[in-house]
């Protein structure tokens, strides 16, 4: 059974800092990991898609990294706004279905 | 222009009543989908349905019940709801990987 685990939690940052989020997966042979952001009250909206086969992809200010042999990507989201607060939610994809860690939660401090 | 929508957004309703959710999407999809999203926000599969066939369906109780009348809906009936119920219930839909979630029906069960 895939398990999914994001670190940390929660991150309260200045306007302007860099922000680092972690994911961790425990089956290493996934189809694809994507990120999703989730706003209070609101549904997911996806950011970036990884295929396994692939170590990156960039979106603007963001940026995913995928090591899938140790289980692992991160997202990088550069010059953090007040509107970067949100619920950041990685998800993989294992047997035609998405798991889904429990999100890190940002707050960006203008 | 909404391009998956759920209705209704929130549901209060006593032990042991049967409910519906709907969910539409106006995306051309083929896969559509139910997740469940519990009070410490993880969010997990239910269903899957691909062209109005059944292709997950996770532990769920038999008393959840998808119905996919045709592509562009997916609707989810509860039977007997119980306390544990309560959560947010989130339609998706897909065509190749991406998933674009509607907004979400926050049901209470008193």
């Amino acid at each position: 059974k895939q398990e999914v685990t994001q670190i940390p939690a929660a991150l309260s940052v200045p306007e302007g800092e860099n922000l680092v989020l972690n994911c961790s997966f425990t089956d290493s042979a996934i189809y694809n990991l994507q990120w999703f952001r989730q706003d209070p009250g609101k549904g997911l909206t996806s950011l970036l898609l990884i295929q396994s086969s692939q170590r990156e992809q960039t979106s603007g200010r963001l940026n995913a990294s995928l090591d899938k042999s140790s289980g692992r990507s991160t997202l990088y989201i550069a010059a953090s706004q007040p509107g970067d607060s949100a619920t950041y939610l990685c998800a993989v994809k294992n047997d035609y279905k998405l798991s889904f860690g429990a999100g890190t939660t940002v707050t960006v401090r203008a | 222009d909404t391009a998956v929508s759920q209705t209704p957004k929130y549901l209060v309703t006593q032990m042991g009543n049967d409910k519906s959710i709907k969910c539409e999407q106006n995306l051309g999809h083929d896969t559509m989908y139910w997740y469940k999203q519990d009070s410490k926000k993880f969010l997990k599969i239910m269903f899957s349905y691909n062209n109005k066939e059944l292709i997950i369906n996770e532990t769920v109780p038999n008393r959840f019940s998808p119905k996919s009348p045709d592509k562009a809906h997916l609707n989810l009936h509860i039977n007997s709801l119980e306390l544990g119920d309560s959560a947010v219930y989130f339609c998706a839909s897909s065509r190749q990987e991406t998933q674009y979630f509607g907004p979400g029906t926050r049901l209470l069960v008193l």
